[in-house]
């Protein structure tokens, strides 16, 4: 069984660019969160989505946005770059937003200059 | 909402020393508590998890049991081994009905021959 799958893993972004992150979460599970996590702030939350709806957003500047499509698959975008969204990305897969068994990728990393 | 407090690292132990990582939460009802691992360069593994009070949670040699009345979680194991320097994260859900997760600080671990 194919665990969840992030794409790209690596990548090198100038100031004021945007990317696209991508999740493929695992067969069967509908629910996906997305998380940054740095030296300084460490893990933080960004958005969950269960059907294609985003059920929680965390704290963050709209610049980072999200969608899940109806095979469930995510994507989060970030607009206007800045060097400080230099981050490990991680996407988590579960059943449902209530299951008690969360499975996360190997994350984007994602550097800014 | 929901908080975690782990004991600040890096733990440094001698191989086949035994470990204990504390963390205590605050939270809104029960919520399911988990420990994830995270290798250097790597995501995050789920290495354990406790659904209920007093519930245990095991894998590869730790454990952590789920006290309510002191709302602690704190992963133990009796012999550590080189392999298990990393990271450890406990992270209990955010609420009932989300699949986000509240992530502490984490713990370097580092253990030497």
């Amino acid at each position: 069984k194919a665990g969840v799958t992030q794409t790209p893993r690596y990548l090198i972004k100038t100031r004021g660019q945007q990317v696209t992150l991508s999740c493929s979460p695992i067969s069967g599970h509908r629910s996906v969160s997305w998380y940054q996590q740095t030296p300084g702030q460490g893990l933080q939350f960004l958005f969950e989505y269960f059907s294609e709806t985003q059920r929680n957003k965390g704290n963050f500047p709209g610049r980072f946005s999200g969608r899940q499509f109806s095979n469930s698959r995510s994507e989060m975008n970030v607009s206007t770059l800045e060097l400080g969204d230099s981050a490990l990305y991680l996407c988590a897969s579960s059943l449902a937003p209530e299951a008690n068994t969360i499975y996360f990728g190997e994350g984007s990393w994602l550097t800014v200059v | 909402g929901n908080s975690v407090t782990q004991m600040e690292g890096p733990v440094t132990l001698s191989e086949e020393a035994f470990l204990t990582i504390n963390c205590t939460y605050t939270a809104t009802g029960y919520p399911s508590l988990f420990w994830y691992v995270q290798y250097p360069g790597e995501g995050l593994q789920l290495l354990l998890k406790a659904t209920k009070a007093d519930d245990k949670g095991s894998n590869k040699g730790f454990e952590a049991t789920y006290r309510k009345e002191t709302t602690s979680f704190h992963l133990e194991k009796g012999s550590v081994q080189v392999s298990d320097s990393a990271v450890y994260f406990c992270a209990p859900h955010g609420s009932s009905n989300t699949g986000k997760l509240i992530f502490g600080q984490g713990t370097t671990l580092q253990v030497k021959p």
